[in-house]
């Protein structure tokens, strides 16, 4: 099973707005990704958190709040967004290679996205 | 720094004609991989097809199959047997094995399968 759920698939909120957008699965991955995609365009890293803690924050703003409670689970807390972070945020997860060859290490499998429009 | 560029910025082709996608990439790696991910209206990105860059076998899937040539740093994507269902927009991406975790991709190629 290589599913990625996330939750909600829509979601309108204003600028003076707190919202968060949620990210599961259960394929035992542990390391987990938010990417931002504007419309024709590739999607656009902003953290991974490799075995709950976080590695990577591509220099995004603080107004975007990334959370791993568990190996499973990942949040994207949302506040004061401005009209320019509409978009489309995936969420990603993939095993983490140790040895070379094991299929499907570091395979990202994506999530169905969450379609956000700020206000 | 890596960069990918997919030249083709949309294609359109009959169903069950064969097409190829073109994907080339600048890297000074030695060790990575190079995906394919198609994202059809859905918006869901799907994997389409792996290739790890110390395997010279090119890697296939049903109708789904590369040429990878490491040399000349080129990745296309070769569709077969094309159908309704494989319109989409298509990327290719390049990872590093060692280090980040981050993936690299084009700007995509705009896949219509016409009637």
């Amino acid at each position: 099973d290589t599913e990625v759920t996330q939750t909600p698939k829509h979601l309108v909120m204003g600028m003076t707005n707190k919202k968060s957008l949620k990210c599961e699965q259960h394929m035992g991955h542990r390391a987990m990704y938010w990417y931002k995609q504007k419309a024709k365009k590739p999607p656009e890293l902003m953290f991974v958190y490799s075995y709950e803690k976080l590695s990577i924050n591509e220099s995004v703003p603080s107004r975007f709040s990334p959370e791993c409670p568990n190996s499973s689970l990942l949040n994207l807390h949302l506040h004061a967004l401005q009209p320019e972070d509409s978009a489309l945020y995936l969420c990603a997860s993939s095993s983490i290679g140790l040895f070379r060859g094991q299929r499907d290490t570091d395979t990202q499998y994506f999530g169905p996205g969450t379609r956000l429009t700020v206000l | 720094a890596q960069t990918v560029t997919q030249s083709q910025p949309e294609m359109s082709v009959q169903e069950a004609e064969t097409v190829t996608l073109s994907c080339t990439y600048d890297t000074s790696e030695n060790n990575y991989y190079l995906f394919w991910y198609k994202q059809p209206p859905s918006r869901q990105m799907i994997l389409v097809i792996r290739q790890e860059a110390y395997k010279q076998q090119n890697a296939t899937e049903n109708r789904f199959s590369v040429n990878f040539q490491k040399a000349a740093k080129s990745f296309s994507l070769k569709i077969s047997d094309s159908q309704l269902g494989d319109t989409a927009m298509y990327f290719c991406a390049f990872m590093k094995i060692q280090g980040a975790q981050k993936l690299v991709f084009g700007q995509g190629t705009r896949l219509t399968i016409n009637p």
